[in-house]
């Protein structure tokens, strides 16, 4: 069974630059849920996808966005992008989510803005 | 969700058990206790959750008190690679459309 995976591994971009990251779900479930780490702090909560629809979002701004592909594939995109963004980016899949099952993450994408 | 209270870092010699204490005075009914550890710059790993039995599984185990107001998470024989941050999480049973709230988490040392 493969688990979730996430690309690129690294990746530099300049301030006001658009990126997208990149993340295979586990076999078998349909949710993915992105967070945000950054450095010296836990991960926290961009937004969730379950059916191809964002169906719940943390406090990012909406120049965060996704998409959620009919494989359960996901992409974050985020747009205009600040020093701020600098973090790792975590992307965590799951298929009973709603009924108390669990969330598997992946190593993530290390990105820095300069 | 339920705030959980950790402490910011425990030491434990390899090869004895592990507990790590979590504090969540505030949990609802129906809650879920979960635990993720994170080794340096890798994603979360999942480790065990429970609602109000405690629970065992290849890992860990999981002891939530009878008022569900604090739960232990013991590693049974340490080893080295079990240094890592350790998060105790709360979250809300068939609330399908949120993710899981991360605080500092308690940062545990296996020392040699």
């Amino acid at each position: 069974e493969t688990g979730v995976t996430q690309s690129p591994t690294h990746l530099i971009k300049t301030r006001g630059q658009q990126v997208t990251l990149r993340c295979s779900s586990q076999s078998g479930h349909n949710t993915v849920s992105w967070y945000q780490q950054a450095l010296g702090q836990g991960p926290q909560f961009i937004f969730q996808y379950y059916r191809e629809e964002e169906n719940g979002r943390g406090n990012f701004p909406p120049r965060f966005s996704g998409l959620q592909f009919p494989n359960y594939s996901s992409e974050l995109n985020v747009n205009a992008l600040e020093l701020d963004d600098s973090a790792l980016y975590l992307c965590a899949s799951s298929y009973f989510w709603g009924q108390g099952g669990e969330q598997y993450f992946g190593p993530g994408t290390r990105l820095t803005v300069t | 969700d339920a705030k959980t209270t950790q402490p910011t870092s425990m030491d434990c010699a390899e090869g004895r058990a592990a507990n790590l204490p979590c504090n969540h005075s505030t949990i609802s009914g129906n809650e879920y206790v979960y635990w993720y550890r994170q080794i340096h710059s890798q994603g979360p790993q999942y480790i065990i959750h429970g609602l109000k039995n405690n629970e065992t599984n290849e890992m860990a185990s999981l002891i939530i008190t009878e008022d569900r107001k604090s739960s232990t998470l013991i590693l049974p024989h340490a080893t080295l690679r079990d240094t890592a941050v350790y998060y105790c999480i709360v979250r809300l049973s068939g609330g399908g459309a949120d993710g899981l709230t991360f605080g500092k988490g308690t940062h545990l040392i296996i020392q040699p």
